[in-house]
Formats: C-alpha cells, sequence, structure tokens
C-alpha cells in the first residue's frame, strides 16, 4: 500500500484555472515537502512544511500555496495556471525537518494546455 | 549557494559491468550526500547516503565513494543488472540547512 497518496494522478488544466493537488501521507512523519520535475529543470525544490509550519519556500511565484490542514496533509493549490506550470509534481516526507531519508509520493503529472 | 553537478546524462553499460556515476558539489559546508533512482514512469526513492565523517560506504553492490578534497561523490554499481536501468539523482545538503539541492541525473542503461 501507498503510505504517500498523490491524488490525482493526472490532471490537465486550461490556462488561467486554478487547481489543488492533494498529499496524504501515512508514515507517521512531522515533515512534509512539495518537488516540481520537468523537463526543463529535472528536479526543484518548492516548499517544505514541518508541524504545519512552512520552513522554506523556494517557489518566486506566489501562485504557488501549500496548504496544511492536518500535519500529514499538505496540499498544494495553483493559480492563474499557466502552460509553463506543466511538470510533474512530487509529494515527499521525512521523519523530521532536516532528517535525511525523504520518501516520495508516485506524482501528480499536470498538463496545462 | 550550494551547486551540485551531474555531468553524465547518460551512461551505458553492459549487463553485469560495474557503472560508476559522478556528481560535485560547490559548497565545503556540504555534509550528507544521498542518491535517489526514479525508474521509469515512476517516483523517487532513496538508494544510498554518505556522511563526510566517513569517504566510503557500501550496501550490496552499491558503493559510494567521497572525495572531499575535490569535492565529488559517485555511486558505483557492481554486476549491473536490468532492474538498474534508471536515472539516478544525487543530491547535497548541509547540516545547518532543510534543503537538499540536486543534480539533474544520470540515466543509466543496462545493455543485455
Amino acid at each position: 500500500d501507498p503510505k504517500i497518496i498523490q491524488k490525482p494522478k493526472y490532471l490537465v488544466a486550461v490556462t488561467g484555472s486554478e487547481k489543488i493537488l492533494i498529499c496524504e501521507q501515512y508514515l507517521g512523519h512531522n515533515a512534509m515537502y512539495w518537488y516540481r520535475q520537468s523537463a526543463k529543470k529535472p528536479l526543484e525544490f518548492m516548499f517544505s512544511y514541518s508541524y504545519q509550519k512552512l520552513m522554506d519556500n523556494q517557489t518566486a511565484s506566489s501562485r504557488f500555496q501549500p496548504q496544511s490542514s492536518k500535519k500529514n496533509h499538505l496540499d498544494l493549490q495553483i493559480t492563474a495556471l499557466k502552460p509553463d506550470d506543466s511538470a510533474t509534481y512530487f509529494c515527499a516526507s521525512s521523519q523530521d525537518p532536516g532528517t535525511d531519508t525523504l520518501y516520495f509520493g508516485a506524482g501528480t503529472r499536470l498538463s496545462v494546455l | 549557494g550550494e551547486k551540485v553537478e551531474q555531468h553524465q546524462s547518460t551512461l551505458s553499460v553492459r549487463e553485469g559491468d560495474s557503472a560508476v556515476i559522478n556528481c560535485t558539489y560547490t559548497d565545503t559546508a556540504s555534509s550528507y550526500f544521498p542518491w535517489y533512482k526514479q525508474e521509469a514512469g515512476k517516483s523517487l526513492h532513496f538508494v544510498i547516503d554518505i556522511r563526510s565523517n566517513v569517504d566510503r560506504k557500501q550496501s550490496q553492490r552499491l558503493t559510494v565513494l567521497l572525495d572531499k578534497k575535490a569535492k565529488r561523490f559517485s555511486l558505483h554499481i557492481t554486476a549491473t543488472q536490468p532492474e538498474d536501468s534508471a536515472i539516478y539523482f544525487c543530491a547535497a545538503k548541509m547540516d545547518s540547512n532543510y534543503q537538499l539541492i540536486w543534480g539533474s541525473g544520470t540515466k543509466l542503461i543496462i545493455k543485455p
């Protein structure tokens, strides 16, 4: 059974729309992350959260907003979608922030038309 | 800031041979160096790591070497098998930082 669940697996959106990517982890971890992988930048760190607090944000655009309703949830809201946002978005977790091993979800592949 | 480079975008070896994937980093304060594997169409998973207090770590067919003077670390896979085919990502992190800095990935192809 997957321990990090990302929904949906595939997502197609139109330019200008808004989408929410869902992530839940059942590993009992205290830190969660979002990464983006595209052809242009193979693996790009976006956010890290610990105990539902933002630890690090490397995303320049405010169109990307993480949302944590529970310790084991970290959703990603993307507004005013652009074709350049097309990528696979990976959620990951670790036991604690700075604890080294990351566990990744299966990813959400987003295509913006 | 820290920069991690993987200069080999693709590496092709024959099944049973050894493969070596190299990474360099720029910040001497980096102290943790993991490797992750991504099989085609799948997510990443942890493979092996090394910390700066040692220069070698082995786990079955995998060995990681760290050369702090040269700021270089490498993943050695012996007796390669078809299931080793994947993209391998290296990364580096400082103790004072939560964030891993990633290399661009090396696609390892195992030829029959």
